[in-house]
């Protein structure tokens, strides 16, 4: 079964102090691993989409990248306006009722003090 | 404004009752998504229409059921509510049926069922 696992589940850091957070993934096939932001009672919001191992993208201060079997989203001197919960979301080639589901992990709440 | 529109944004009914969530995919996309997010279950995939046909479902309750209109807008109805219905409701949008892009979120709908 089609799994993904983020940690840690929270993280707090000083703004500044920059880390990493943690997306393993295990999936028949990977189409697409994606990265978004949630705030409180907001709907997610796309970051990236990585593709192969190997990729790397980056935004800001946000630099995600890929392996074969995991992803890291490094925050580099994070500010407090950052502090949000994490989403990573998994797509597996397939047919039928997997093709073009997400697989979403449960997310790091993320909290950066000033 | 990420362009997926849902309505209401928040609604409280009774257990029993049954509700009607709306949403309008951004232009041009033709894929919809329905997802679930409770505070212990994440975001949970319920059910996928693309062009007007339903062409994924997820772990979605027979009490629930959507559509997809000519229009593309998409209605999810959710009947003989529980306590457990209680969630935000997501609904996105991509321009093809497990297109690999980034998936567009609405900002939901909170239900509560009291």
């Amino acid at each position: 079964e089609d799994q993904v696992t983020q940690s840690p589940e929270a993280l707090r850091l000083q703004e500044g102090e920059s880390s990493s957070l943690n997306c393993s993934y295990t999936v028949s096939g990977l189409r697409g691993l994606f990265w978004y932001r949630q705030d409180p009672g907001k709907g997610p919001e796309f970051l990236f989409t990585l593709y192969s191992a190997g990729e790397e993208k980056e935004k800001e201060r946000l630099k995600a990248t890929l392996t074969k079997k995991e992803s890291f989203l490094h925050i580099t001197a994070p500010k407090p306006e950052d502090s949000a919960t994490y989403l990573c979301a998994v797509q597996a080639w397939g047919r039928g009722s997997t093709l073009g589901r997400l697989y979403f992990g449960r997310g790091t709440q993320l909290t950066v003090w000033p | 404004d990420s362009g997926v529109t849902q309505t209401p944004k928040h609604l409280i009914t009774a257990t029993g009752q049954r509700v009607t969530l709306r949403c309008s995919p951004r232009s041009g996309d033709l894929s919809v998504y329905w997802y679930q997010q409770s505070l212990d279950q994440g975001l949970q995939f319920l059910i996928q229409y693309y062009n007007g046909e339903e062409r994924a479902k997820g772990n979605i309750l027979e009490r629930f059921s959507a559509q997809q209109f000519p229009d593309l807008h998409s209605e999810l109805n959710l009947s003989s509510l529980e306590l457990g219905d209680s969630a935000l409701y997501f609904c996105a949008s991509s321009v093809a049926q497990g297109s690999g892009y980034g998936y567009t979120f609405g900002s939901g709908t909170r239900l509560t069922v009291v």
